[in-house]
């Protein structure tokens, strides 16, 4: 059964701060994905990467950035937390299978309050 | 632009059936997932449609029809566990995911 882990649940941070969102999957995907959640809107995607060190900026990639170094880990940063920026952030991790759409396999999430 | 549309809430009653909707205008399609979603918790995988028709797997069945736009997620044998955010998100022509906001299924006993 594929894991998605975000390590926190709930965070609290203050405007102007540095943020790191870590997230490891075990069942070596290739694609892995950050995504917003907020009320009333679908899913918005942030970033996502194909492969280990590389990135594509989604639909709202402004004030955040992503690293990712080895293949099971997709870290979210913001360089500078804003208010805005409060939400759910969801992380999700799929196979890459030519002519087919693998369905994601989304973590459990982390609540990122910033005041 | 891209739009996927479903309704905000509904509400359904234990033991019954309820078929939640959901109509796009995406550039292109290469199919569409239905995900469920309870609150606090991460989206999981129901159901994946490509062509036309029925898809049934148990209580859940997905219907798709490429020409209309429209997909409907039907829920039987309603049971409480099945309150939750039911969300729809279609593949477009560049393998992107469009996601609608969400369908939230409320059910009374």
């Amino acid at each position: 059964d594929v894991k998605v882990t975000q390590s926190s649940r709930y965070l609290v941070k203050r405007t102007g701060e540095k943020v790191f969102l870590e997230c490891v999957q075990d069942m070596d995907h290739e694609n892995m994905f950050w995504y917003r959640q907020d009320p009333g809107l679908g899913l918005r995607l942030i970033y996502f990467s194909y492969d280990v060190k590389m990135k594509e900026k989604g639909d709202i990639p402004e004030g955040y950035s992503v690293s990712r170094e080895k293949k099971e880990r997709f870290s979210l940063i913001l360089e500078s937390a804003s208010t805005n920026q409060t939400s759910m952030y969801l992380c999700a991790s799929s196979l890459w299978t030519q002519g087919y759409n693998s369905p994601l396999h989304f973590g459990n999430g982390t609540r990122l309050t910033v005041t | 632009g891209q739009n996927i549309d479903q309704p905000t809430e509904m509400t359904a009653t234990e033991g019954a059936i309820v078929q939640i909707n959901c109509t796009y205008q995406t550039s292109g399609f290469n199919g569409l997932f239905w995900y469920q979603q309870h609150a606090g918790e991460a989206p999981t995988f129901l159901s994946y449609n490509v062509l036309d028709g029925l898809e049934e797997k148990g209580r859940f069945s997905s219907f798709l029809s490429r020409s209309k736009g429209y997909s409907y997620l039907l829920l039987k044998e309603l049971q409480m566990k099945d309150s939750a955010s039911y969300l729809c998100a279609v593949v477009d022509s560049n393998y992107q995911l469009i996601w609608g906001a969400g369908t939230k299924l409320i059910i009374k006993p």
